[in-house]
């Protein structure tokens, strides 16, 4: 079974200051999804990483794939508070039957401080 | 607005009980999927369908049963209710994204259940 892990769970950093949350997976898959949720509110999606040392950037973040090492990141870059949610990652499997599955990380909460 | 539109917002039940919630995709999707998210465990897939049919199942009770209408709104029936069931419901649906090259799942605003 795709056991999907985010590591922090929490992060409380301030801003200005640059951080990484790590995405590891455990079974092969070359779709790696970022979403980002505000308390109380929908996911919305961040990013699409398709392929082995795929980066995307938007603003202040930016997140990579190492399909080989099973590992995705998500780097911050001198955080503001708006950036203060939950994020997400999320790995897709596409099984025999071409059904699609993606599968969530636990979550890391990040809350920026002024 | 995503376009993924799900009612009701908010919902207070007693155990035992049974609810309906219902989903409309995005104009023009035809994938709905549905995921539970709870404290204690996290965003759970349920069930995905597409164009009607059953399509990926996961980890959904026997308490619960979805489909999905001709006209592709989705609505999941969760009955025998218990307090576990306390969550927020989240459906999506799905469609090819030419910016990411890729499906993307849109998110609705989510359903609160609470069971009392």
């Amino acid at each position: 079974e795709l056991k999907v892990e985010q590591n922090p769970l929490f992060l409380s950093m301030q801003e200005g200051k640059n951080y990484t949350i790590y995405c590891n997976y455990s079974t092969t898959s070359d779709r790696l999804y970022w979403y980002r949720q505000d308390p109380g509110k929908s996911l919305e999606s961040l990013f699409v990483l398709l392929s082995n040392g795929a980066v995307k950037q938007e603003g202040r973040l930016m997140a990579s794939l190492d399909t080989k090492a099973r590992l995705s990141t998500l780097h911050i870059t001198a955080a503001v508070h708006d950036l203060s949610a939950t994020y997400f990652c999320a790995v897709k499997i596409i099984s025999n039957f071409g059904n699609e599955k993606l599968t969530f990380g636990t979550g890391t909460r990040l809350t920026i401080i002024p | 607005d995503s376009g993924v539109t799900q009612t009701p917002k908010h919902l207070i039940t007693a155990t035992g009980q049974r609810v309906t919630l219902r989903c409309s995709p995005r104009s023009g999707d035809l994938s709905v999927y549905w995921y539970q998210q709870s404290l204690d465990q996290g965003l759970q897939f349920l069930i995905q369908y597409y164009n009607g049919e059953e399509r990926a199942k996961g980890n959904i009770l026997e308490r619960f049963s979805a489909q999905q209408f001709p006209d592709l709104h989705s609505e999941l029936n969760l009955s025998s209710l218990e307090l576990g069931d306390s969550a927020l419901y989240f459906c999506a649906s799905s469609a090819f994204s030419q910016a990411s090259g890729a499906n993307v799942l849109t998110f609705g605003a989510g359903s609160r259940l609470t069971v009392l």
